[in-house]
């Protein structure tokens, strides 16, 4: 059980041009997701905390703008990056929060975003 | 705000050869701390929770053991299945949000 999906796995895509990746959870309800992002040989590093339902909670320094949070319904939230740059370039994991629970977080396989 | 540091940053062992993985912390009343393990290109992979000091878990080969200021990850005679990196997280109330530490990287070599 707690099953994460990603969507895509791997996305390609040019400069100035908007991508979207989505977290499935699949075998459970997750009112809350996060998204995280990990460069290389780095820890994961929090960007948002998204609520279904309600608007994301991003952390300090990240451009609520440009990378866009969606939680529309308990098993699926998403991230648009909009205008990507090379630097954006980076792996993206979501992970949800079991509805009623505050243990443990159920982490996706990642997205790797290249921007080129 | 909540720190975690993990030491060391990589560790290389021999098949069979025991150690163990510290992560100190330092946060505001600790809801609970955790232990995934990272694979190369992979989302963490969920092994413990521990809530309070003096708790320990264990999972094969791995057990982990928690104190007011810090936690270690023991691996008892790995394999070279054990190669990973280990990442620690605390959770601090009111917030459910993970804050973690850099990791540390094992290799097991047989």
């Amino acid at each position: 059980g707690a099953v994460v999906s990603q969507h895509p796995s791997r996305v390609i895509c040019k400069s100035g041009t908007s991508v979207k990746i989505e977290c499935r959870s699949l075998d459970f309800q997750a009112t809350t997701m996060f998204w995280y992002r990990q460069f290389p040989k780095q820890s994961l590093m929090l960007m948002a905390t998204s609520n279904e339902g309600s608007k994301a909670t991003y952390e300090q320094g990240v451009e609520k703008d440009k990378f866009l949070i969606n939680h529309a319904s308990l098993t699926l939230s998403t991230l648009t990056v909009t205008s990507a740059h090379p630097e954006d370039s980076s792996f993206y994991i979501c992970s949800a929060l079991l509805a009623g629970g505050f243990d443990e977080q159920y982490f996706g396989p990642g997205t790797r975003l290249t921007v080129t | 705000e909540d720190q975690v540091t993990q030491s060391p940053e990589a560790l290389r062992l021999q098949e069979g050869e025991s150690s163990s993985l510290n992560c100190s912390y330092t946060v505001s009343g600790l809801r609970g701390l955790f232990w995934y393990r990272q694979d190369p290109g992979k989302g963490p992979e969920f092994l413990f929770t521990l809530y309070s000091a003096g708790e320990e878990k264990e999972k094969e080969r791995l057990k982990a053991t928690l104190t007011k200021k810090e936690s270690f990850l023991h691996i008892t005679a790995p394999k070279p299945e054990d190669s990973a990196t280990y990442l620690c997280a605390v959770q601090a109330p009111p917030e459910y949000k993970l804050s973690f530490g850099a990791g540390t990287t094992v290799t097991v070599r047989a």
